[in-house]
């Protein structure tokens, strides 16, 4: 299963809205959706399972949502700690992640 | 849950890459994880390598890309996992993460990475 992410790169400010969206090439099997968020020079760090569960820990303002084959990270209220890379990586039939969406600072 | 890699950062063409994954606070044993391998480059993104877990007995699993010359075992004397990687060409130049695999589904422990660079 391929996914694909979009936009490749977001340019947003401090406080604004972040919508990044993934999308399947096949259904997911029961919305086995992940999303991870990276910083360079450290390892993906898990923010959201089964499509729109938190990990714990991770602050309310990540939201995950979707199905099927069209998933969606929406990050209400962007902080300057949210500047970064975001993955989805699928786990319905093996394990594929999609290339990444960077949040740039405007 | 905490995972600590070691292991060369430069290997030779056609040689085997060789790391290890310490694991502490959880077992390698465990009937709810498994322990994996990925790697990640401007190239290729973050892929997937393979796993082992143990379910009555150990299984394996592997990407199509490396079946053929990959190799991940746990040592559950020490309560690690380790990749071997044969045959390397300058193509598996990346970073190398171990990573915990939650169910089979997703990674939710990370080890810190290992850049391992393949050249003569």
């Amino acid at each position: 299963i391929v996914l694909t992410q979009s936009p490749g790169t977001m340019s947003l400010s401090p406080g604004e809205r972040a919508t990044l969206t993934c999308r399947a090439s096949q259904t997911l099997t029961r919305d086995y959706l992940a999303w991870y968020q990276q910083k360079p020079g450290q390892p993906p760090r898990l923010l959201i399972y089964g499509a729109s569960n938190r990990a714990p820990g991770i602050p309310g303002r990540f939201i995950g949502s979707g199905s099927e084959t069209d998933f969606t990270l929406t990050i209400n209220r962007l902080e300057p700690e949210d500047f970064m890379m975001y993955y989805c990586q699928q786990y319905g039939s093996s394990q594929t992640f999609g290339q990444g969406t960077k949040v740039e600072i405007k | 849950v905490q995972l600590q890699q070691s292991g060369p950062g430069l290997v030779k063409p056609s040689q085997t890459l060789s790391l290890t994954c310490g694991v502490s606070g959880d077992s390698v044993s465990s009937r709810s994880a498994a322990w994996a391998w990925i790697r990640q480059s401007p190239s290729r993104g973050l892929e997937w390598l393979g796993r082992t877990y143990y379910r009555s007995i150990w299984y394996h699993d592997y990407a199509e890309s490396v079946a053929s010359r990959i190799a991940i075992n746990a040592d559950t004397s020490k309560n690690q996992f380790s990749l071997q990687l044969n045959s390397v060409t300058p193509d598996d130049t990346a970073v190398y993460y171990c990573a915990r695999d939650w169910l089979r589904w997703y990674f939710d422990y990370w080890g810190q990475g290992t850049l391992v660079t393949v050249s003569s």
